[in-house]
């Protein structure tokens, strides 16, 4: 089945551009997603691609998909201390909903 | 729209009691799943429905737990007995067809 890998801790300056990496193992994944999850809180969708996208900028998050390396990445521009909390990578095959989610990065913002 | 409406928000119970989980999707989405989140196993995938019809159980860990959504806008997760290790955050979430989840708050249980 599907696993889904990802760094787990990432500590970053207020005002500096974070990188969040995550692979996948499924080359048939069509949908591929990040979700952000706050202390205490429920699973927030951020942002999605799909296989046929290479790249998918929404404000200050930008998407790059590697289809060939199988590897899926999320950068925030100018992270802000709201930014801290935990992102999860997640990917599916269809539009069902049944997702694979990785382990999540824990993201720490310092001043 | 009020999201994904799960109760209660916090259960605190002794071992070998009966817990049962609620979920109410958001209307007019297909399928609605129901995971668990633990920090050593991360978020693991027990149950989903499509149309109210499980179609995949095979993450519900054993015969203590069972799952039934007797209609399109509601969904219930039973364990019993209950027992430490099932300590855990609940999540119930749902899907309009278009892959995305919307999830829940999340029910944090208990087990003593």
């Amino acid at each position: 089945g599907e696993d889904v890998e990802q760094s787990l801790f990432l500590s970053v300056r207020e005002g500096d551009s974070s990188v969040i990496n995550c692979t996948y193992t499924d080359s048939s994944s069509t949908y591929l997603y990040w979700y952000k999850q706050e202390p205490g809180a429920g699973l927030q969708l951020l942002t999605y691609i799909f296989s046929n996208m290479d790249m998918k900028q929404d404000q200050r998050l930008t998407v790059l998909l590697n289809k060939k390396d199988k590897h899926l990445s999320l950068r925030i521009a100018d992270t802000q201390t709201g930014d801290s909390a935990i992102y999860f990578c997640a990917a599916g095959l269809d539009s069902w909903g049944k997702l694979q989610f990785g382990a999540g990065t824990q993201v720490v913002v310092t001043p | 729209d009020a999201g994904v409406i799960q109760s209660p928000r916090h259960e605190v119970t002794e071992m070998g009691q009966e817990v049962t989980l609620r979920c109410k999707p958001i209307s007019g989405h297909n399928s609605l799943f129901w995971y668990r989140q633990t920090m050593m196993r991360g978020l693991e995938l027990l149950i989903y429905f499509n149309n109210n019809v499980p179609i995949d159980d095979s993450g519900m860990p054993e015969d203590r737990f069972s799952a039934k959504m007797p209609n399109a806008s509601f969904s219930t997760l039973k364990i019993q007995p209950s027992e430490p290790r099932d300590s855990a955050v609940y999540f119930c979430a749902s899907n309009p067809s278009t892959g995305e989840l919307f999830f829940g708050e999340g029910s944090r249980l208990t087990v003593l």
